[in-house]
């Protein structure tokens, strides 16, 4: 079964800087999609990006972006202009293009500083 | 267009009885995932449905645990004879197909506390 793994249990960023959330994955396949969701107190999951593994293209969504390292199976989550919304578990997911679940890593705490 | 919708948001049972979660899809959304959050861990793939039938159930435990997704209505988790290890946040999520650019649209939970 395919592993996704998050190194960072707690991460720490000051209101307006820049943070990078960092994901690995093992799979043996070459076509799949990887996820990032915003988990906050509410415990609503929110999409927050998703990247296709046949695009070369880091996948962008306004103040969010992702390092996709194919080869590297590394997908990072870069956070620009932090704001104290951001605050919250955010999980990297994976997901096979020959199957239906999602295989989630443990989750990284950010705190936003003011 | 609601988003998809699970209750009860909290749930408490005493050891012993049973324990049903319901999920209602998206409007338009025919396919359904349960999904277990244990404390400090991320979200762990139970089953998959689709109207009427159960794709991949490899998740779920072999015993104590079912779900459904009837014709009409929401879909199900149905937890017997609970224990304190039941305890957890439970996840339904959404798709329209089972195409896989489609991500999937999660419901808040809910929280089951066995005692």
């Amino acid at each position: 079964a395919q592993t996704v793994t998050q190194s960072q249990p707690e991460m720490s960023v000051q209101e307006a800087e820049t943070v990078t959330l960092s994901c690995t994955y093992d799979t043996s396949e070459s076509d799949y999609y990887l996820f990032w969701y915003k988990q906050p107190p509410s415990r609503q999951m929110i999409l927050v990006i998703r990247q296709e593994a046949y695009k070369q293209q880091n996948a962008t969504e306004n103040r969010f972006s992702v390092n996709f390292q194919k080869a590297a199976k590394s997908f990072s989550l870069k956070i620009s202009d932090s704001q104290l919304g951001d605050a919250a578990m955010y999980f990297c997911a994976y997901r096979s293009n020959y199957g239906n679940q999602f295989y989630f890593g443990t989750g990284t705490s950010l705190t936003v500083i003011p | 267009n609601a988003g998809v919708m699970q209750n009860p948001r909290h749930l408490v049972r005493r050891r012993g009885q049973e324990a049903r979660l319901r999920c209602s899809p998206m409007k338009g959304h025919s396919h359904v995932y349960w999904y277990r959050q244990l404390p400090e861990e991320g979200l762990k793939f139970m089953v998959y449905l689709q109207k009427e039938n159960i794709i991949d159930e490899s998740g779920m435990p072999k015993e104590r645990f079912s779900a459904e997704f009837p014709k009409e209505g929401p879909s199900i988790l149905r937890i017997q004879q609970v224990v304190r290890g039941d305890s957890a946040a439970y996840f339904c999520a959404s798709s329209p197909l089972s195409g896989t650019s489609y991500e999937q649209y999660f419901g808040p939970g809910t929280r089951l506390t066995v005692t």
